[in-house]
């Protein structure tokens, strides 16, 4: 099982749309969570970190659910400029000393005109 | 722009050669993570180094080494490259070895021939 799971998609949606992504993570022990964005052939740029208790910045909604280890991201009134990789990314288990982000394969979404 | 900045861009080996590839970090940035992305996937963890020393590994061979300099900028070094090798290595810098806040570079797109 990989250790982050999300849906490939692609999620192809008209303008204007709400559009939600999901991600599971195997290690209970995880600290922190994010949401990477991805353009294509571009490196990762951090969109938004993600807490227990929900989080929104502008069009864009995070959650975490640490009891069922998911976390999602909503994005309403979606722009043709979202179209992008959106990596789920869980920080490592300072436990066993392990420092590093384990980001997820991401999910395409392509927002059509 | 993050200010980490990677070279080459783009590199053509073929198998069996060695390739050394470059970071320079943000200023002010102490750690500098590299992770390497297949097509398709997400970045994968390699090694960090936090302030000249590594303190973190992924699950990669002895091949891919690393060395962090006093000025905090990086090499990734590949020995004995093979086909399965060529992605985009990417560097991150961080202000601290937490990863709480992750700015990457550009990449540089390796291809094995």
């Amino acid at each position: 099982r990989k250790e982050v799971e999300q849906d490939p998609g692609p999620f192809n949606v008209p303008e204007g749309a709400t559009v939600a992504f999901n991600c599971t993570y195997s290690n209970s022990a995880s600290q922190s969570f994010f949401w990477y964005r991805q353009d294509c052939r571009k490196e990762p740029k951090l969109l938004m970190s993600v807490y227990s208790s929900g989080n929104e910045d502008g069009r864009f909604t995070a959650q975490l659910n640490r009891a069922s280890q998911y976390i999602s991201l909503l994005i309403r009134d979606s722009k043709l400029s979202d179209s992008a990789t959106y990596l789920c990314v869980v920080n490592g288990d300072w436990d066993t000393g392990r420092r590093a982000l384990t980001f997820g394969s991401g999910t395409r979404l392509q927002v059509q005109p | 722009e993050t200010g980490v900045t990677q070279s080459p861009t783009h590199l053509i080996k073929t198998r069996g050669q060695q390739v050394t590839l470059r970071c320079s970090s943000q200023s002010g940035h102490n750690t500098v993570s590299w992770y390497q992305q297949a097509l398709g996937q997400g970045p994968q963890f390699i090694f960090q180094y936090y302030r000249e020393e590594e303190n973190g590994r992924g699950n990669f061979p002895p091949r891919f080494s690393g060395l962090q300099f006093p000025n905090y900028s990086s090499e990734l070094n590949v020995n004995a490259l093979e086909l399965d090798d060529s992605a985009l290595y990417l560097c991150a810098s961080s202000p601290d070895s937490t990863n709480e806040k992750l700015f990457f570079g550009s990449g540089t797109q390796l291809s094995v021939l």
